[in-house]
């Protein structure tokens, strides 16, 4: 079945680091991929997508391109802020019912 | 234009109590998702439906029956209550020609 490995976490970072949160996938066919946030105490939120092969989604200064020879999408950022602080969850939807399978979560702390 | 609302956002259940999860939207959406979150888990399908009088089950089902009321509501309910089903449970919903789902704060429950 389709599934989703993502970096474990915790991750904590200095305000202004680069950051990098690994994200490898196995789907059949051809998913589209995602990353969604989630700041404390909300629901999840659409960070940035994907849906073929060499796209590159980007959104509030995040990056992440679809590697389809490598099943990755790992999400980028080049600078973070203390606002970045959230749990980061890699997903694909694959199949004709459009159902997430989403990563286990990376927790982002960045301290100032 | 509230998006997807959920009640009630806390609750507290003993074992083999029951209750009924709400989900509302006003996205004027056809499906709709029940999924619940669990530490070091991510997010797990629980059912789904994807149009009005339809469900389908997810991931892990057991424990949980559904129904889609109609096109704005979709409920969660737990029959008889077990320490296992101490959760985060979100509601989620898709438009038609998009894969992004939008999701609800979510409801925390304890069972005791």
């Amino acid at each position: 079945g389709d599934s989703v490995t993502q970096m474990e976490g915790p991750v904590t970072l200095s305000e202004e680091a680069f950051l990098t949160i690994n994200c490898t996938y196995t789907a059949t066919g051809y998913p589209s991929l995602f990353w969604y946030v989630q700041y404390p105490g909300e629901g999840l939120q659409l960070l940035l997508k994907a849906t073929k092969a060499d796209d590159k989604g980007s959104n509030k200064g995040f990056e992440a391109t679809y590697r389809k020879e490598t099943t990755s999408f790992h999400l980028e950022k080049g600078s973070v802020q203390v606002s970045d602080s959230a749990v980061y969850f890699c997903a694909l939807s694959a199949g004709s019912n459009y159902k997430l399978t989403f990563g286990k979560g990376t927790l982002l702390t960045v301290n100032p | 234009n509230a998006g997807v609302t959920q009640t009630p956002k806390f609750q507290v259940l003993k074992t083999g109590q029951s209750m009924t999860l709400q989900c509302a939207q006003d996205m004027n959406h056809n499906s709709m998702y029940w999924y619940r979150q669990d530490p070091g888990m991510g997010l797990r399908l629980i059912y789904y439906s994807a149009s009005e009088g339809t469900t389908d089950k997810g991931e892990v089902p057991n424990g949980y029956n559904v129904s889609r009321l109609n096109k704005r509501e979709f409920s969660l309910r737990l029959e008889s209550a077990a320490p296992s089903q101490t959760s985060v449970y979100f509601c989620a919903t898709r438009g038609e020609t998009s894969y992004e789902q939008y999701f609800g704060p979510g409801t925390r429950l304890t069972v005791t």
